[in-house]
């Protein structure tokens, strides 16, 4: 399996743009999670999804931030206008849970720059 | 999920043993002790995790104290692409966010 992928790897715009990030989780893993990691802050949730059904959104920072799970296996996360304050990067995580595992599995991040 | 405390920062010689502590004194008895690295400019990689008993893997062994008060993630033979920031996280399988602290920094040097 090619593991959690995520598009674009780095992304810069100007501020007031419109910035759309993606996600390909791993086949058969029906959680899919977004954070976002600064210096500041660390690594936060922002949102996940059980089954393509968002459950908890409320990390998300605020409207101008949206994700969708049309299917599967493909997410998106939007941030309409893109502010300099999201300049972070954006990791998608996608589960596998058992009875005795509850593993998080990565995939590279998106850079992310608003100017 | 339970709060843990490891140290910022520490220090291997390349090919020896690397051991990173955690405490969590107030784990609960349905939580589990997870570790996560972080190599970087790279998404977290999952390493391990274990209950009560002591585990291996190809990657590291986890060692946990009778009392699950606190563990320690062994890296056997260090390299330098162990240089990374390791994460102890302790949570039960129920919930879905993982707290990932500040981690401790490992540098391993040649």
């Amino acid at each position: 399996d090619a593991g959690v992928i995520q598009s674009p790897r780095h992304e810069v715009t100007e501020m007031g743009q419109e910035v759309t990030l993606r996600c390909k989780p791993i086949s058969g893993h029906n959680s899919l999670f977004w954070y976002r990691q600064t210096m500041m802050r660390g690594l936060e949730l922002l949102i996940y999804f059980n089954n393509n059904v968002p459950i908890d959104d409320s990390g998300m920072p605020e409207d101008r931030f949206s994700a969708k799970m049309p299917n599967a296996s493909f997410s998106t996360l939007k941030i309409q206008p893109s502010e300099p304050r999201d300049s972070a990067v954006y990791f998608c995580a996608s589960r596998h849970r058992t009875g005795q595992t509850d593993t998080q599995y990565f995939g590279p991040g998106t850079r992310l720059t608003v100017l | 999920d339970a709060k843990t405390t490891q140290p910022p920062s520490m220090d291997c010689a390349e090919g020896r043993a690397a051991n990173l502590p955690c405490n969590h004194s107030t784990i609960s008895g349905n939580e589990y002790v997870y570790w996560y690295r972080q190599i970087h400019s790279q998404g977290p990689q999952y390493i391990i995790h274990g209950l009560k008993n002591n585990e291996t893997n190809e990657m590291a062994s986890l060692i946990i104290t009778e009392d699950r008060k606190s563990s320690t993630l062994i890296l056997p033979h260090a390299t330098l692409r162990d240089t990374a920031v390791y994460y102890c996280i302790v949570r039960d399988n129920t919930g879905n966010q993982f707290y990932f602290g500040t981690g401790t920094s490992l540098t391993v040097i040649p």
